[in-house]
């Protein structure tokens, strides 16, 4: 079975340092990983996706991860934090190849320091 | 475009009584799933469905859960005889059939009193 461990519950960084929020993944096949983050009495929203396409991805509002396959890993990083960063967010990986049920982390809330 | 949709967005119930969550998913997603958000649990999968595929129930909790998807769109969750475990807050997602990114409803948060 799939599974994800996020490192760290939570995470207090000053405004405009560097985030780095920590994942590691388990996975008998390629993995699909994703971020999503949640902001307080809101939904999930899509932050970035990796399908094994480039190992660096790219998301919204400045975040990016790096996929290591030799580390299992998918750290989520942002070069300068903002005050509307603070918000929950989850590594998540599917269960299986194609259009399946997501498996969340626990999550990591992230604090930003004004 | 309309996101997914759910209702209601909070539902105060009687342990012991049923109630009916609904899910309105992205217009044309194959794909419907619905997890469960708790503070002990995280977020959780009940059940998933696929096209005209039987339903994956792998995650329902009990025989008390079910639910049902008419007609390729509009999804019920049901939950039989209300726990107080069973507070939480409910998600839909949808996706469509590539590239398998989920869209979530903004959940109805159920309290069993």
């Amino acid at each position: 079975a799939q599974s994800v461990t996020q490192l760290d519950s939570h995470v207090s960084v000053s405004e405009g340092t560097p985030v780095l929020l920590r994942c590691n993944y388990s996975s008998s096949y390629s993995p699909s990983l994703f971020w999503y983050v949640q902001h307080p009495n809101k939904g999930l929203q899509l932050l970035l996706k990796y399908t094994s396409a480039a190992t660096l991805v790219k998301g919204i509002n400045g975040f990016e991860a790096e996929f290591k396959k030799s580390e299992t890993s998918f750290h989520l990083t942002k070069p300068s934090a903002h005050m509307s960063d603070a918000a929950e967010y989850f590594c998540v990986v599917s269960d299986r190849p194609g259009n399946t049920p997501l498996v969340f982390g626990k999550g990591t809330r992230l604090s930003v320091i004004a | 475009g309309a996101g997914v949709s759910q209702s209601p967005s909070n539902k105060v119930t009687e342990k012991g009584k049923d109630v009916e969550l609904r899910c309105d998913p992205i217009s044309g997603h194959t794909a419907l799933y619905w997890y469960r958000q708790s503070l002990g649990q995280g977020l959780e999968f009940l059940i998933y469905f696929q096209g005209n595929s039987a339903p994956d129930k792998s995650g329902l909790p009990s025989d008390r859960f079910s639910a049902e998807r008419t007609g390729g769109s509009v999804s019920t969750l049901t939950i039989q005889r209300t726990q107080q475990e069973d507070s939480a807050v409910y998600l839909c997602a949808s996706s469509s059939a590539g590239p398998y990114e989920q869209y979530f409803g903004p959940g109805t948060r159920l309290t069993v009193t």
